[in-house]
């Protein structure tokens, strides 16, 4: 069965922290997409990191694919209370069928 | 485009009545996804269509629940009957191609009493 886990489950920090979530699969990757919810809306694509070792960045956030496209971080410099969401990977299932797998996601908590 | 649409956004309903969830999905996409999300289990897949055909329904729960999409604009998502472990927040979404972005409703707070 193809798992993702997702850590923390839960984070609340203060405003202007620096934080780190983690996504890691039981089976490589083929590709990884990163989402962020806020409460009462749905899913909303961040990134989508392909290939092992490569890092991208949006603003304050920078993702991370690990070398053996196992494993993916997402880290937040200076968090604002604007990041508050739930945080999401997202990878292609196997066998066959073309469907994204969701983790459970991170619950990060920014507070002012 | 206004985004994939949702209806209702929320339902109360009693034990053992029929609930139909309903989605339009961006126009121009050709894969529709239907989600639930609740704090147990995250967000679940149970069922994707690719040009109004039923792919994978391997997710869906139970014989209870039923998914149509008879256009390229239109999917509901039928429980009958409903049972109070069918509350959750459930999803539609969808995407140019599978397996690129996937943009979302605002989804539909469903609560069986």
């Amino acid at each position: 069965t193809q798992l993702l886990e997702q850590s923390p489950q839960f984070l609340s920090i203060q405003e202007g922290e620096n934080l780190t979530v983690y996504c890691n699969s039981s089976s490589v990757f083929s590709s990884l997409q990163w989402y962020r919810q806020e409460p009462g809306e749905g899913p909303v694509l961040l990134v989508t990191v392909v290939t092992g070792g490569e890092v991208k960045k949006l603003k304050r956030l920078t993702f991370q694919f690990g070398d053996a496209r196992k494993d993916s971080s997402l880290h937040i410099t200076a968090a604002q209370t604007g990041d508050t969401g739930l945080y999401l990977c997202a990878q292609p299932s196997q066998g066959g069928s073309e469907k994204l797998v969701f983790g459970k996601g991170t619950k990060l908590t920014v507070n002012p | 485009d206004a985004g994939v649409i949702q209806s209702p956004r929320h339902e109360v309903t009693e034990m053992g009545q029929e609930v139909t969830l309903r989605c339009k999905p961006i126009s121009g996409h050709n894969s529709l996804f239907w989600y639930r999300q609740t704090m147990m289990r995250g967000l679940e897949l149970l069922i994707y269509f690719n040009n109004n055909v039923p792919i994978d329904d391997s997710g869906m729960p139970e014989d209870r629940f039923s998914a149509k999409m008879p256009n390229a604009s239109f999917s509901t998502l039928k429980i009958q009957p409903s049972e109070p472990r069918d509350s959750a927040v459930y999803f539609c979404a969808s995407s140019l191609l599978q397996l690129t972005e996937a943009f979302f409703g605002q989804g539909t707070r469903l609560t069986v009493v």
